[in-house]
């Protein structure tokens, strides 16, 4: 089973609300990733959290803030967005190692209005 | 630093064409790894291929082959008679073997009409 779930799958939210993405993953992988996807671009990594600890930020501002609640979860927790946050926002999972391929969940895409 | 490059930026073929899409990559790493991703539209990337730097094999999968070549620096994927269902955004990407983080290419959307 190479499957990782996502939810919600759609969002909106206001600039003022406070929302969180779930990912989860049954593959018995102990990395977990956050990626942000623009239309038309690559994704972009945000975090990575290595045995449930985070072991790469990169420079994401502080209204995004990650949490690995264990092996299987990753949230992602959303508080006071801008518009330019609208984007799909997809977790990934793999062994941890360089060499190992990530899995990809579906995505959500937020939008903030 | 590492980089990958992916010149074709839309690709469009009719069924059961031929189509090749191209991935340069730069690396200081003797050690590293590349993948393909596909992304349908409903936005998913699918992993399609893992290849490590010391292992220059071609692959074939189905319709579906891969030319590794390092004197050039490319991972180029083929897809041989091409399928409606082929039509995707394709990600190249590369992984040192001393860093955490994957470097993708720009993607080339591939567009399959009947």
């Amino acid at each position: 089973d190479t499957e990782v779930t996502q939810t919600p799958k759609h969002l909106v939210m206001g600039m003022t609300n406070k929302k969180s993405l779930k990912c989860e993953q049954h593959m018995g992988h102990r990395a977990m990733y956050w990626y942000k996807q623009k239309a038309k671009k690559p994704p972009e990594l945000m975090f990575v959290y290595s045995y449930e600890k985070l072991s790469i930020n990169e420079s994401v501002p502080s209204r995004f803030s990650p949490e690995c609640p264990n092996s299987s979860l990753l949230n992602l927790h959303l508080h006071a967005l801008q518009p330019e946050d609208s984007a799909l926002y997809l977790c990934a999972s793999s062994q941890v190692g360089h060499s190992y391929e990530q899995y990809f969940g579906p995505g959500t895409r937020l939008t903030v209005t | 630093a590492q980089k990958v490059t992916q010149a074709q930026t839309e690709i469009s073929v009719v069924e059961k064409e031929d189509v090749t899409l191209d991935c340069v990559y730069e690396t200081r790493d003797t050690t590293y790894y590349l993948f393909w991703y596909k992304q349908p539209p409903s936005g998913e990337l699918v992993f399609l291929i893992r290849r490590n730097s010391f292992d220059e094999q071609n692959e074939i999968s189905g319709r579906y082959s891969w030319n590794f070549q390092k004197s050039t620096s490319s991972f180029n994927f083929t897809i041989t008679a091409s399928q409606v269902v082929d039509s995707a955004v394709y990600f190249c990407a590369l992984r040192p073997g001393t860093a955490s983080k994957l470097t993708f290419g720009t993607g080339t959307r591939l567009q399959v009409t009947l």
